[in-house]
Parts: C-alpha cells; structure tokens; sequence
C-alpha cells in the first residue's frame, strides 16, 4: 500500500481534460514538501512531467499541469492525445520515513 | 546531459545478495550536490524507493528495506552501488538508478532499468 493514494485508472477521449489525484498526509504533501509528476511508458524508465508542484520541465507540453492543496495535489492534462496514453506517478518526501514516496500510480486511458 | 546505466546479474538466487552498479557518464558524480537513487518496480506494480546517497557518502533508507540495503559510491569510477541481501522473489523488479539534487527534490534524471529476477 503506498504513502500517496492515486485512483488506479482514469479515462478520456481525445480532446478532453482529465484529472489525477494525490492524497498524502500531513508528514508528506501536507508538511510542503514538493510534489512531482511522472509518466512512464510502457516498457520505459519514468519522465519528469512535473516538478515543485506545478512547473513544467522543459519540452513537457503545457496541456500538463499540476497543483496541490492541503494533503492533496493534482495533475491535469487537457486537450488529451494518444501519445498520452501511459502510468503516471505523483511522488513527495515524507518526513516520518526520511525518504521519497511514491504514489501508487495511475493508468491514463485514451478512448 | 547526464546519462546512467544500470549492469548486474539479471539472475539471483533466493537468500544471495543481489548487487547492482550504476554508471553515470557526461558528468562527474562527484560535482555538484547530487543525490543517487535506486528505485525498483516489480513487474506491473508501482514505484518503490530502496534508498540514496549523496557525492559525500551519507546514505538513507527505505525503513522497509533498510536491514538489507547498503549503497555505496566509488568516485574513481564515477559509479554507485547498490547491494541488498537475503533476497526472495519478492524482489524481483526492474531497478533503477536516478538522481536527484535534494532530498525534497524531484528526480530529473532516471537509467534505463535493470530486470533482476529471484529464481533458483
């Protein structure tokens, strides 16, 4: 079970906006720590898509954002394409283990 | 940029120690104030972190893993290890080596993964 939560799999068709969650904790996203994005492709090491909570690596496209609130934080991609079909992970620091957690990640689906 | 390759047997028995080396080329791994990951993902499952070292050698563990985890770093070879002992087929995964410049901080650049499979 992992220190972030993440829905297993959301879905869109192209074109449309969809969301993932991260929920922490206050010893994690809730303490401030920076929250990052990855997305991994099949059969790929993982990508940094979103650093320090909402900025923007660059070459990642800016139909990728994020942002957090509280315990939580949040990625979105608009305009949805099939290239973004793929696992995307949210990752922070949390300070009763003195390491990086990892959410469980989520599998985007492009209807 | 930064480059990392992760090499080691892709075979181990159960209860040996599995060891694993990361090369890191096109940059010196003891310049800057980089922090080297590893980072494992059993076969479709998520993202585990094992532990880190910094360019200094100070380490840090997953609690989960830590009485069988040791990282280590050889500057001469620009190159960081990771050894974890007493292994089961629970550990078997694609490992990767990664960095990071903080403890807080993103991981900006990742090695290809390395599949260690426990089998006897």
């Amino acid at each position: 079970q992992s220190i972030l939560t993440q829905p297993p799999s959301v879905s869109g068709a192209p074109g449309q906006r969809v969301t993932i969650s991260c929920t922490g904790s206050s010893s994690n996203i809730g303490a401030g720590y920076n929250v990052n994005w990855y997305q991994q492709l099949p059969e790929t090491a993982p990508k940094l898509l979103i650093y320090g909570d909402s900025s923007r690596p660059s070459g990642v496209p800016d139909r990728f954002s994020g942002s957090k609130s509280g315990t939580s934080a949040s990625l979105a991609i608009s305009g949805l394409q099939a290239e973004d079909e793929a696992d995307y992970y949210c990752q922070s620091y949390d300070s009763s283990l003195s390491g990086v957690v990892f959410g469980g990640g989520t599998k985007v689906t492009v209807l | 940029q930064v480059q990392l390759q992760e090499s080691g047997p892709g075979l181990v028995k159960p209860s040996q120690t599995l060891s694993l080396t990361c090369t890191v080329s096109h940059g010196s791994i003891s310049s800057g104030n980089f922090y080297w990951n590893w980072i494992r993902q059993p076969a479709g499952k998520g993202l585990e972190w094992i532990g880190r070292i910094y360019t200094s050698g100070s380490t840090s563990y997953n609690p989960s893993l830590k009485s069988r985890v040791t990282v280590s770093i050889d500057t001469s070879k620009n190159q960081v290890s990771l050894k974890l002992t007493s292994v089961t087929a629970a550990d078997t995964a694609v490992y990767y080596c990664a960095r990071s410049s903080s403890p807080h901080r993103e991981i900006d650049y990742w090695g290809q993964g390395t599949l260690v499979t426990v089998s006897s």
